[in-house]
């Protein structure tokens, strides 16, 4: 099974921050890899897939890179509607696994 | 629009069996990939399985392989989720997801149901 290690497991900013999320992938999974935003009580969102395609309706202010092993998710500034909980997702073979998720929480 | 509602969940006890359900509309649903997706109290997300949009393929995680089954029934726009031989670990928040792209499986799981919770505890 392909193991996803996401960093930091908790992340505290401020609003107008510059934020980075890390995934690393134990293999390479080329650009096949989403990530979700989730909210507590909430079901997640997905906010980007293939790695760096923004989904629609999801703020310009998020970003996604990498390929092979390495993502990022970057939020270029931090809004309140931002603190939550994200998670990375490959899709490149089966078992699909999720990262452990990073919370964003307000500094 | 486009909206997942599952049922189902309960308490039950440990060894016992549940079927869950999502109900589908607003898309059509014929044409998805459909994933069940669980995420255990204070806990991250974790995939279980997926099928594909004619029911002809169906993928698991190891841990549930021979437990759960998934199916669809395409003319009632439904998912379900079989689960037998309950254990304490399978307590969790079931989500039905539906994949971003039609026909295919890849793109992520771009809509999400709301979740039904099955507690397993004697």
């Amino acid at each position: 099974d392909i193991q996803m290690t996401q960093s930091p497991s908790t992340l505290s900013a401020s609003v107008g921050d510059r934020v980075t999320i890390t995934c690393r992938a134990s293999q390479s999974i080329s650009s096949w890899l989403a990530w979700y935003q989730q909210k507590p009580g909430k079901a997640p969102r997905v906010m980007i897939y293939k790695a760096s395609s923004l989904e629609s309706g999801v703020p310009s202010r998020f970003s996604g890179s990498g390929s092979g092993t390495e993502f990022t998710l970057t939020i270029s500034s931090l809004q309140p509607d931002d603190f939550a909980t994200y998670y990375c997702q490959h899709y490149n073979s089966y078992p699909w696994t999720f990262g452990q998720g990073t919370k964003v929480e307000i500094k | 629009d486009v909206q997942l509602v599952e049922s189902g969940g309960g308490l039950v006890q440990p060894g016992g069996s549940l079927r869950l359900s999502c109900a589908a509309s607003g898309f059509t649903f014929s044409i998805y990939w459909m994933s069940w997706v669980r995420q255990a109290p204070g806990k991250g997300l974790e995939w279980v399985a997926n099928i594909k949009p004619d029911g002809s393929e169906k993928w698991y995680v190891d841990s549930v392989k021979g437990r759960f089954t998934i199916s669809r029934n395409n003319a009632e726009n439904s998912l379900y989720l079989q689960i037998n031989s309950l254990r304490a670990q399978d307590t969790a928040v079931y989500y039905c997801a539906s994949n971003r792209y039609p026909y295919i499986v890849a793109g992520g799981l771009g809509y999400w149901g709301q979740g039904t919770l099955v507690t397993v505890s004697s």
